[in-house]
């Protein structure tokens, strides 16, 4: 039963344009929800997180939007450069410090 | 920032044998720490949640016998890995809390090999 899924296994993108990564999840009691880059053999790094009781977050080029209703959520990665090519996790959890469930990731290649 | 360490960074064992993998939190105390798996091109899978001086949660399908976590310290974790089988090579996380911000900092990760 995968409860946080990412439906695209990858995505390709010129350097310069916008990268959207989405996120579904089926569990109403995830309330936090964060999205991690990866490389292979290498443990996840934090980009960024929201809880359920805003709609949108932003950090420097990173924007992570929160759709409740819908259960979705997507990162925007804006301008997209090629040090961004890398495996996106979403990751949800019932509260900020509980265990996460991860998504299923999604590979983002950024073009010169 | 924080930083969590693991060792050894890769590690290949015979079948039937045991591993230790450590998990340190090295500039903070982390009262909980998480323990994750990842499958080639899966996503991280999480295993059990190790609380300091007290018994570890492990999730559904996770055999505690086979998988023995001991969170002995603030800033320390262990997962032996008993009776190593070629199945159970995998890439293993660990992650620890911070309880000061509430924030997770994970490990560079153990990749185990069995064979």
């Amino acid at each position: 039963d995968q409860q946080v899924k990412q439906n695209s296994p990858s995505l390709s993108v010129q350097e310069g344009r916008i990268s959207i990564l989405n996120c579904d999840y089926t569990n109403s009691m995830f309330d936090y929800f964060l999205w991690y880059k990866k490389y292979p053999a290498e443990g996840p790094t934090f980009l960024i997180s929201i809880s359920s009781i805003k709609d949108k977050n932003e950090d420097g080029r990173f924007t992570v939007f929160l759709n409740k209703s819908a259960k979705h959520l997507s990162l925007h990665i804006v301008p997209s450069q090629p040090g961004d090519s890398a495996v996106y996790f979403c990751a949800a959890s019932k509260s900020s410090g509980d265990k996460l469930t991860f998504g299923t990731g999604t590979r983002l290649a950024v073009r010169p | 920032g924080a930083v969590v360490s693991q060792h050894p960074s890769w590690v290949i064992c015979k079948s039937g044998t045991s591993v230790k993998i450590e998990c340190r939190s090295l500039d903070f105390q982390a009262t909980t720490m998480f323990w994750y798996r990842q499958f080639p091109k899966q996503s991280l899978m999480l295993m059990a949640t190790s609380n300091e001086g007290s018994k570890a949660t492990y999730e559904q399908g996770v055999e505690k016998d086979k998988f023995l976590i001991n969170h002995a310290s603030l800033t320390l974790s262990t997962l032996t890995v008993t009776s190593a089988h070629p199945e159970d090579s995998s890439f293993y996380i660990c992650s620890a809390l911070d309880r000061r911000g509430y924030e997770q900092y994970f490990g560079p990760g153990t990749r185990l090999t069995v064979t």
